[in-house]
């Protein structure tokens, strides 16, 4: 069965600590890994698609890599207009048009 | 503003009832989606419609159905409600499958079943 698992479920940082999120994935045939932040009460925003490993993706203090079986957003001195729910999705094996999402993480940023 | 629009917002009705959640994709997208997510289950994949077609299907109950219609809208019909229900719903569209640029999704309508 196609499946994501994220974790940390929540973290909690100080304004400027580095830190990274996991993202796991079990799907045959991966066709694209996506991210997204979701601020409370609304909806997902799109961040990254990474598609092979190796692969890796930066927008300002966030970056993306992907290996065979998982991926990592990593977060550089991050501030508090960094917290949010950061999702990781990838298309479902028997339609892409599926596209599954994780839990998520929910990440603080304390000033 | 994401360029998907849904109506209403906010949505409060009572076991049993029908209610009909409306989303108009971004302009020029042809699929539009829709999520549930409800604290205990994430985002979870209902459906799928692209240029009127219904194009991939998730878990959705029976008492739930979707159309698209000739100007792209797409409507969500939710009928004999349960409290189970209750829940955060999102539209979202794409035209190109999302493979490069992900899918741009509305800010939801927030159903509360009482």
């Amino acid at each position: 069965e196609d499946q994501v698992t994220q974790s940390p479920e929540a973290l909690r940082l100080q304004e400027g600590e580095s830190s990274s999120l996991n993202c796991s994935y079990t799907v045959s045939g991966l066709r694209g890994l996506f991210w997204y932040r979701q601020d409370p009460g609304k909806g997902p925003e799109f961040l990254f698609t990474l598609y092979s490993a190796g692969e890796e993706k930066e927008k300002e203090r966030l970056k993306a890599t992907l290996t065979k079986k998982e991926s990592f957003l990593h977060i550089t001195a991050p501030k508090p207009e960094d917290s949010a729910t950061y999702l990781c999705a990838v298309p479902g094996y028997s339609s892409a048009s599926k596209i599954i999402f994780g839990s998520g993480t929910r990440l603080s940023i304390r000033p | 503003d994401s360029g998907v629009t849904q109506t209403p917002k906010h949505l409060i009705t009572a076991t049993g009832q029908r209610v009909t959640l409306r989303c108009s994709p971004r302009s020029g997208d042809l699929s539009v989606y829709w999520y549930q997510q409800s604290l205990d289950q994430g985002l979870q994949f209902l459906i799928q419609y692209y240029n009127g077609e219904e194009r991939a299907k998730g878990n959705i109950l029976e008492r739930f159905s979707a159309q698209q219609f000739p100007d792209l809208h797409s409507e969500l019909n939710l009928s004999s409600l349960e409290l189970g229900d209750s829940a955060l719903y999102f539209c979202a569209s794409s035209n190109d499958g999302g493979r490069l640029y992900g899918y741009t999704f509305g800010s939801g309508t927030r159903l509360t079943v009482v």
